[in-house]
């Protein structure tokens, strides 16, 4: 079976500009969560959502947003981009939204210019 | 807010020899999960080994296993018998209720030949 997918791979966008994240769960999984993680630091919580609901929400401002798809896939918004927010964008799958185990995408690395 | 912290930046082992990686968190409930995670050079973050806070057995997994001290709120990786292919980052992460994660920003593992 396919892993968690993430698309595109590479991405470089302009400030003040928005973009959009995609993520393939691994098949049968309906939770999605999405993560942001900055060089050298850890993962940071973003989002969750489990049958197409969001579950969980971490500290991040308004410009980003999420939605997950009746085919469980998702898609992470970020409006308004600012430099900060370049980073490696993560999506990890799970059966359910209490699994213990989160399966990892390879991630999106964004950069903004 | 809960908070995970990993003090070494970085530290080295040679093949074969055994390492500790440190992690403490913070967190005012009493049922939680704690994991670590390895993430290569390649990215993909997988999980190493989780503990239930309610457990007081200690994890094991092969060569990975944890020293979880609750009334301390440290929860140790060990590494035995070290191999090349352990290099990594390794993050500490702690969850309450699968919704949202918090992860430490992480410790380098080099390995020696």
């Amino acid at each position: 079976d396919a892993g968690v997918t993430q698309s595109p791979t590479h991405l470089i966008k302009t400030r003040g500009q928005q973009v959009t994240l995609r993520c393939s769960p691994i098949s049968g999984h309906k939770s999605v969560s999405w993560y942001q993680q900055v060089l050298g630091q850890g993962p940071q919580f973003i989002f969750q959502y489990y049958e197409k609901e969001e579950r969980g929400r971490g500290n991040f401002p308004d410009r980003f947003s999420a939605r997950q798809f009746p085919n469980y896939s998702s898609e992470l918004n970020v409006n308004a981009l600012l430099l900060g927010d370049s980073a490696l964008y993560l999506c990890a799958s799970s059966i359910r939204d209490s699994a213990y185990e989160q399966y990892f995408g390879p991630g999106t690395r964004l950069t903004v210019t | 807010a809960q908070t995970v912290t990993q003090s070494q930046p970085e530290m080295s082992v040679q093949e074969a020899e055994t390492v500790t990686l440190s992690c403490t968190y913070d967190t005012s409930e009493s049922d939680y999960y704690l994991f670590w995670y390895k993430q290569p050079p390649s990215r993909q973050m997988i999980l190493v080994i989780r503990q239930e806070a309610y457990k007081q057995q200690n994890a094991t997994e092969n060569r990975f296993s944890v020293n979880f001290q609750k009334a301390a709120k440290s929860f140790s990786l060990k590494i035995s018998d070290s191999q090349l292919g352990d290099a990594a980052m390794y993050f500490c992460a702690y969850t309450r209720d699968f919704n949202k994660f918090y992860f430490g920003s992480g410790t380098k593992l080099n390995v020696k030949p």
